[in-house]
């Protein structure tokens, strides 16, 4: 199957600083990705789905401002955590929209765990 | 809004029994359903999908049959192995593209 990989798979960072994180489509283009934060033993949650070209769609209560995502080719979408803080830690799941014919799957990348010191 | 309920576990079985993790959503029309899995210190992979309604998707012995008059799509596989030891999620497609997913279930097979 196709392959989504993400960079870096884990991060630690100081309060204050930024990370970015890089989601890519390997085999394949993705005009829509997906970004979700799954917390400890919990379920993924949808952050925004980002769009090639064009301004990434943020469900209700996610800051923009703060996780600011860029999809500017139709292999790599990323996340920039800004000014992180402790409760930004998490472990961030992007996955990538391959449609073929009338088929459509999505591929999801093996995750990056952020840990905000 | 979407939604997806799925059963709460963790479920404990003894290899070769058999397994049921039940699902059920709430969706505007007929999303296609899918089933993923998440093996310990690894990402989510897709195990099966169905597309309409009566489709039957199958994966490595996995069963799942996408019932519309119950709006379910209950996961079951006939003898369970230890290597089937991991988290399961139930994610029927969202309006935008999005998959809405389960808490997921945690599965263990004891040898």
């Amino acid at each position: 199957g196709a392959v989504v990989s993400q960079h870096p798979s884990r991060v630690i960072c100081k309060s204050g600083t930024s990370v970015k994180i890089e989601c890519r489509s390997l085999d394949f283009q993705a005009t829509t990705m997906f970004w979700y934060r799954q917390f400890p033993k919990q379920s993924l949650m949808l952050m925004a789905t980002s769009n090639e070209g064009s301004k990434a769609t943020y469900e209700q209560g996610v800051e923009k401002d703060k996780f600011l995502i860029n999809h500017a080719s139709l292999t790599l979408s990323t996340l920039t955590v800004t000014s992180a803080h402790p409760e930004d830690s998490s472990f961030y799941i992007c996955s990538a929209r391959d449609l073929v014919g009338a088929e459509e799957t999505q591929y999801f990348g093996p995750g990056t765990r952020l840990l905000v010191l | 809004g979407d939604s997806v309920t799925q059963m709460e576990g963790p479920v404990t079985l003894s290899e070769e029994a058999f397994l049921t993790i039940n699902c059920t959503y709430t969706a505007t029309g007929y999303p296609s359903l899918f089933w993923y899995v998440q093996y310990p210190g690894e990402g989510l992979q897709l195990l099966l999908k169905a597309t309409k309604a009566d489709d039957k998707g199958s994966n490595k012995g996995f069963e799942a049959t996408y019932r519309k008059e119950t709006t379910s799509f209950h996961l079951e596989k006939g003898s369970v192995q230890v290597s089937d030891s991991a988290v399961y999620f139930c994610a029927p497609a969202g309006s935008g593209g999005n998959l809405i997913f389960g808490k997921g279930t945690k599965l263990s097979v004891k040898p």
